[in-house]
């Protein structure tokens, strides 16, 4: 079946440094990537998506990149800041018959910023 | 806008109950809903897949008479864990899209449910 994995599980950054995180997918018929923050005890927020006819996406601090050829994707976070510490998720989806379709999540990666 | 509302934020019940869980889109309609289970520390595990008007499909490995699943109109999806076991205590947390397919999910505030 479908299958997202995401790396690394923890990550420890100063703040100010640059934060990576990689996912890839099994399906190669996925077609819309986005990434979520969830904050302790509280509902994962979308902060940044991309599709797969781009291969790179930037909004201020946030980059995605994607390579359909090898079917990954990452999440680029630079001058981290302690508020961006929390649990980052990828995932994949794709469009399916008969208007189904559904999403797929990595395994999460959890961001410490260090002040 | 794309407001997903989640009730109860938590529940506690004993073995052998059953729990319904209600997941409303306030201000869209939404045909699909989408019911993930998380455990602690871990990822978003799809259940399965509500549609409107339809039956819901769920994923490999999910007993469709455990957790019922009901959508019975455009903007209410309810999950109902039958015969609750300890084992099914967990974060529930449904999800839906405003524009449809690849466009971003907008999750409920989840639910927390407890089985004694």
């Amino acid at each position: 079946g479908e299958n997202v994995e995401q790396h690394p599980s923890t990550l420890s950054v100063q703040e100010g440094d640059s934060a990576v995180i990689k996912c890839t997918y099994s399906d190669s018929a996925s077609n819309y990537f986005p990434w979520y923050k969830q904050e302790l005890g509280k509902r994962p927020q979308l902060i940044i998506d991309i599709r797969s006819n781009v291969g790179e996406k930037k909004d201020q601090r946030i980059a995605v990149t994607l390579n359909k050829t090898a079917k990954h994707f990452s999440l680029h976070i630079t001058e981290t800041q302690p508020e961006d510490s929390a649990v980052y998720f990828c995932a994949a989806s794709r469009g399916g018959t008969s208007g189904t379709y559904k999403y797929i999540f990595g395994t999460g990666t959890r961001l410490k910023v260090l002040a | 806008g794309a407001v997903v509302s989640q009730h109860p934020s938590r529940v506690i019940c004993k073995s052998g109950t059953s729990v319904k869980i209600e997941c409303r889109s306030l201000d869209f309609q939404a045909t699909t809903m989408f019911w993930y289970r998380q455990f602690p520390k871990k990822s978003l595990m799809l259940m399965a897949t509500s549609n409107e008007g339809s039956k819901a499909t769920y994923e490999q490995g999910v007993e469709k008479d455990k957790f019922l699943i009901n959508h019975a109109s455009l903007t209410l999806s309810t999950l109902t864990v039958t015969s609750a076991h300890p084992e099914d205590s967990s974060f529930y947390i449904c999800s839906a899209t405003l524009l449809g397919e690849n466009s971003p999910l907008h999750f409920g505030n989840g639910t927390r449910l407890t089985v004694t």
